[in-house]
């Protein structure tokens, strides 16, 4: 059984560019959330989604970020026009149900703005 | 608003002795706390947890102590061995074990001596 694939693992975008960030969560989990860590900081959350759901996304900029999870596929997490503060590791974790103790983090993607 | 604080950046411990990360929090929301482990370009790995209703729980080497009244967090790790060398992260939600929003510290780094 895998573990939860993130991808790309680095990510360079230039100022102004998009980016795509993807998130395959393990076999049978239906449940993705989102987390940043900015340089000398602790994981921040970002967003909740199950299947087709938005379940809470409180923690998202108001604009140039957006986060899907369809009915199949992985889910992604896009943050358009991107800027120099946005450089960051992203993180996403799944779990089967609404459990923190079954959840399981993936790798992350460090995405770095020049 | 930091309602979380690992006030040491870093701790330094000889193999086979006690290690004390510590936690202060301030939202008397939160009512389930626990312990991530981070190596340098992993995901975190979920280590403990403990519900507010508990103020120990014990996982092999690994002790999590809750003190409530002062909203205090602790690990302990008995013996410390060079593999536990990581970075630490206490993290908190106000859903119980549910919801997904996990509010992290700052992170701790531990290096173990051989």
């Amino acid at each position: 059984n895998a573990g939860v694939m993130q991808n790309p693992r680095h990510l360079v975008r230039r100022r102004g560019q998009e980016a795509r960030l993807r998130c395959s969560p393990m076999k049978g989990h239906s449940h993705v959330y989102w987390y940043r860590q900015l340089p000398e900081e602790g994981l921040k959350f970002m967003v909740y989604l199950q299947k087709e759901n938005i379940i809470d996304e409180s923690g998202m900029p108001k604009e140039r970020f957006s986060a899907e999870f369809p009915k199949e596929g992985p889910s992604i997490l896009r943050i358009q026009q991107v800027v120099r503060g946005d450089s960051a590791a992203y993180f996403c974790a799944s779990s089967p149900y609404d459990s923190w103790t079954e959840a399981f983090f993936g790798q992350g993607t460090r995405l770095t703005v020049v | 608003d930091q309602q979380v604080k690992q006030n040491s950046p870093s701790l330094s411990v000889q193999e086979g002795r006690i290690s004390i990360l510590n936690c202060d929090y301030t939202n008397s929301m939160f009512d389930y706390f626990l312990w991530y482990k981070k190596y340098p370009a992993e995901g975190p790995t979920f280590l403990i947890s403990i519900s507010s209703i508990k103020d120990k729980n014990e996982d092999g080497r690994f002790t999590v102590f809750l003190n409530k009244s002062a909203k205090h967090l602790s690990l302990h790790i008995v013996p410390s061995q060079p593999g536990d060398s990581a970075v630490y992260f206490c993290a908190f939600n106000a859903g119980g074990t549910s919801y997904g929003k996990l509010t992290f510290g700052q992170g701790t780094i531990l290096t173990v001596h051989p």
